[in-house]
């Protein structure tokens, strides 16, 4: 398997503009997570997902954050209007239900900067 | 929710020596606690982890303790080698597991 898939690697865009991030999980994984990396806050969790589902977007900072995940291989955090303090990386983690280990499997993250 | 709280931020040690990260945890229904390394440059990867059934836990050079009296648990690195030198994130976690809280992170430089 090739792991975690997370698309753009890298992404400059101007405030006010929508950035668009996407994930795919590891095939058969059940669980979807979505982090946040600064230096000042470490790892947040933004939100999850189980079969799909929505379980927790608690961490979600604001309305201008949303995802989605349409199908189990696929999912996308979306961010409008960008702010110059949206700027970090942005990982995308996926787990299995029933798994010998509970570890999450990170994908290599997408790295924003919003000028 | 749960908070985790992570020391020290950075840790420098020689080559050789031990080295020891230390969190604590709010929420006394966790009973999940792993720890992620992170390279630089890279993702966190799963090294070591725990359950509240267990005190301690040993994998090679690494070892894990908690006390859950005291909600905190650590991270013991032995025999450092240049290749530890990472970021060490703990984390807690409850119910089914899946969804953990992670601490703010810990610098670990291995000086050869």
């Amino acid at each position: 398997d090739a792991g975690v898939i997370q698309s753009p690697r890298h992404e400059v865009t101007e405030m006010g503009q929508e950035v668009t991030l996407r994930c795919k999980p590891i095939s058969g994984h059940d669980y979807l997570f979505w982090y946040r990396q600064t230096m000042m806050r470490g790892l947040e969790l933004l939100i999850y997902f189980n079969n799909n589902v929505p379980i927790d977007d608690s961490g979600m900072p604001e309305d201008r954050f949303s995802a989605k995940m349409p199908n189990a291989s696929f999912s996308t955090l979306k961010i409008q209007p960008s702010e110059p303090r949206d700027s970090a990386v942005y990982f995308c983690a996926s787990s299995l239900t029933g798994a010998v280990r509970y570890e999450q499997y990170f994908g290599p993250g997408t790295r924003l900067t919003v000028t | 929710g749960e908070n985790v709280e992570q020391h020290p931020s950075t840790l420098s040690v020689q080559e050789g020596d031990s080295a020891v990260i230390k969190c604590t945890y709010s929420d006394s229904a966790s009973n999940y606690f792993p720890w992620y390394k992170q390279e630089l440059g890279k993702r966190p990867q799963l090294i070591i982890d725990i359950r509240s059934n267990v005190g301690e836990k040993k994998d090679q050079r690494i070892a894990v303790t908690l006390n859950k009296t005291a909600k905190h648990f650590s991270l013991h690195i032995t025999e450092t080698q240049p290749e530890d030198s990472a970021v060490y994130f703990c984390a807690a976690g409850s119910g089914g597991y899946q969804k953990v809280t992670f601490g703010t992170g810990t610098k670990l430089q291995v000086i050869p």
